[in-house]
Formats: structure tokens, C-alpha cells, sequence
């Protein structure tokens, strides 16, 4: 079973800073790694997958990097609507996947 | 409009069983993977179960294997989980979620609660 860990568990910025968050994954996964943000009430929506590739309609200031086993989502400038919860998801095992555990990115 | 709209959850006791459904609409259903995937309150996503565009294969959370099975009808859009034996742990929001790219989540139902408790 491949497990992510994500850290930190919460993160607390201010609008216009830089978002760095991070994906750690219990073996290999090579690029096979996506991000979602959850806002509370919401969907899950697809952010970043194959670690670097932007989903349809999302901003140039998400960004993914990473490959092998270390991962990460940076928000350039945080604008107020990103303060949302963020999990990696990994389909190495594909058809099989699994998410972190999640990230809370919160207005500080 | 491209959309995803799962029912059926409720409240149901320890042991019995429940049938959720996902309607789908605005996109070529028998084209693709469909997954289910759950949250408990206030906890993160946990991928449930898959099944192939043409219904011939699915696979299944340790979690679940043996209890749920996930199934559809492309006749109808429609996919289904059919969840037995359901125990206290299987209490989360159930969404059915399109696979694409391969093996990610690009669109998402608005999901559906499961609450297992007597």
C-alpha cells in the first residue's frame, strides 16, 4: 500500500504570500501525483496531476513540482478564495489510488 | 451541462444495506472510468471502488472489498454501489467522481450522505 503524507497539516498565510505545500509518498510513485482543493461545502476540485500538468481552467499561480517520492503545490500569491484544504492523490497503483491526508491552508 | 448527480444514501443500521446511484449527464458516460469515492465528516477522501468504461472490470478499497459492488448502466448513465453488511466506519459523503486524465478525478458529483448508526 503506498501511503501520502502531506505536510504541514495547516499552514496560515496572508493574501499575496507564497504557498508551499508538500506530498510525501512511502515509496516511488514517479510523476503519478495529483492535487485537489476542497473548500468547506464543496467538491474536491482538480487542481495539478501527472505532478506538474494544470487541469483545465486552473490559474497559472498553482504550480506542481516533484517526481519519485517528494512532491509539491506552490501557490505564488495566495488570492483570498485559495484558503481551502489541499490532498494529493497518487494512481501509481492505478486503478487503485490514495489520498494524503490533507493540508488546511488558512487566512492568518 | 456536464454534471454527475448521485442518491440514494440515508440512515441505515449496522449490517443492512443500502444502493446509491449516480446520474450522469452533458458527456459520453460509456466512455469513461467511473470511481466512487467517500469522506467521513470532518475527515479526508478515501477512494472506494472503480469500474471500466464498459462495466468489465472494477476494483476495490481493502475497506470495502467483499461488502460494496460498484456497477453501471450505460443505457441509462447511470452508475450504482451497492453497499452490504455497512458497519458504523462506512458513515461518509459517498461521490461518484469521472476518471480522467487516467486515474485522477476531473468532475465530481455534489455526493450523497451514508449514515450508519442504530
Amino acid at each position: 500500500e503506498i501511503v501520502l503524507t502531506q505536510s504541514p497539516a495547516t499552514l496560515s498565510l496572508s493574501p499575496g504570500e507564497r504557498a508551499t505545500l508538500s506530498c510525501r509518498a512511502s515509496q516511488s510513485i514517479t510523476g503519478y501525483l495529483a492535487w485537489y482543493q476542497q473548500k468547506p461545502g464543496q467538491v474536491p476540485r482538480l487542481l495539478i496531476y501527472d505532478a506538474s500538468n494544470r487541469a483545465t481552467g486552473i490559474p497559472a499561480r498553482f504550480s506542481g513540482s516533484g517526481s519519485g517520492t517528494d512532491f509539491t503545490l506552490t501557490i505564488s500569491s495566495l488570492e483570498p478564495e485559495d484558503f481551502a484544504i489541499y490532498y494529493c492523490q497518487q494512481r501509481s497503483n492505478w486503478p487503485r489510488g490514495s489520498f494524503g491526508q490533507g493540508t488546511k491552508l488558512e487566512i492568518k | 451541462q456536464v454534471q454527475l448527480v448521485e442518491s440514494g444514501g440515508g440512515v441505515a443500521q449496522p449490517g443492512r444495506s443500502l444502493r446509491l446511484s449516480c446520474a450522469a449527464s452533458g458527456f459520453t458516460f460509456s466512455t469513461y472510468d467511473m470511481h466512487w469515492v467517500r469522506q467521513a465528516p470532518g475527515k479526508g477522501l478515501e477512494w472506494v471502488a472503480v469500474i471500466w468504461y464498459n462495466g468489465s472490470n472494477d476494483y476495490y478499497a481493502d475497506s470495502v472489498k467483499g461488502r460494496f459492488t460498484i456497477s453501471r448502466d450505460n443505457s441509462k448513465n447511470t452508475l450504482y454501489l451497492q453497499m452490504n453488511s455497512l458497519r458504523a466506519e462506512d458513515t461518509a459523503v459517498y461521490y461518484c467522481a469521472r476518471d480522467w486524465p487516467r486515474g485522477y478525478f476531473d468532475l465530481w458529483g455534489r455526493g450523497t450522505l451514508v449514515t450508519v448508526s442504530s
